[in-house]
């Protein structure tokens, strides 16, 4: 079936590198992407979203890439900080359909 | 910043009890969903509603499963008898058109 799949479980990080995280996705019908972060407890908090008309959108300190052709999302964390410790998750969604389909997840530990 | 909100942010019910649990998504979103996350695994859809009526819903929606929006805030999920399996974040989500969509901090619902 189709699905969203994330390369990575946990990732480890020092606080100021740069953080990469990937998400793979197969619906090729998926023409929006939303990266949430989700710390222990708590909801989904969106983060940044991209839709397929784009290959790459900056936020503060976030930057989402897609390759449609390999179809490849990924977030990039400038400057880890030790809140930005939490789990990731890529979600996809197409414009004529409605749910949101989340992939596996990362968890993103920053080092001090 | 507008909110989703979700009561009771824990819930603890029998086997076999009928669970409500209580959303209150951005009043001037249009869209409603149900999701769930088992602990540990990622985040699944439940069911979507809009215009007064589900629609979509995924194969865990059963028809122990039930939604409601009673009136113009509130939108509910009941579960008609609670099994230990249906233990779990439950989270509410709402949307306003395209994009956007703002997840509450959920019900933890544990059923013993």
């Amino acid at each position: 079936g189709e699905s969203v799949g994330l390369h990575l479980p946990t990732l480890s990080v020092q606080e100021g590198d740069n953080s990469i995280i990937n998400c793979a996705y197969s619906n090729s019908a998926s023409d929006y992407f939303i990266w949430y972060k989700q710390e222990s407890g708590k909801g989904p908090q969106f983060i940044i979203d991209i839709r397929s008309n784009m290959d790459k959108r900056q936020g503060q300190r976030v930057t989402v890439l897609l390759n449609k052709t390999v179809k490849h999302l990924s977030l990039q964390i400038a400057a880890t900080q030790p809140g930005d410790s939490a789990v990731y998750f890529c979600a996809e969604t197409s414009a004529a359909g409605n749910k949101l389909t989340f992939g596996g997840g990362t968890r993103v530990l920053v080092k001090p | 910043e507008p909110e989703v909100t979700q009561t009771p942010s824990h819930q603890v019910t029998q086997m076999g009890q009928e669970v409500i649990l209580r959303c209150v998504p951005i009043s001037n979103h249009l869209y409603f969903y149900w999701y769930r996350q088992i602990l540990g695994q990622k985040v699944e859809f439940l069911v979507s509603f809009y215009n007064n009526e589900i629609s979509e819903k995924s194969e865990i929606f059963d028809d122990q499963f039930s939604v409601e929006r009673p009136d113009g805030s509130n939108f509910t999920l009941k579960i008609r008898s609670t099994k230990l399996e249906d233990s779990a974040m439950y989270f509410c989500a709402s949307r306003q058109g395209l994009g956007g969509y703002t997840f509450g901090s959920g019900t933890r619902l544990t059923v013993v």
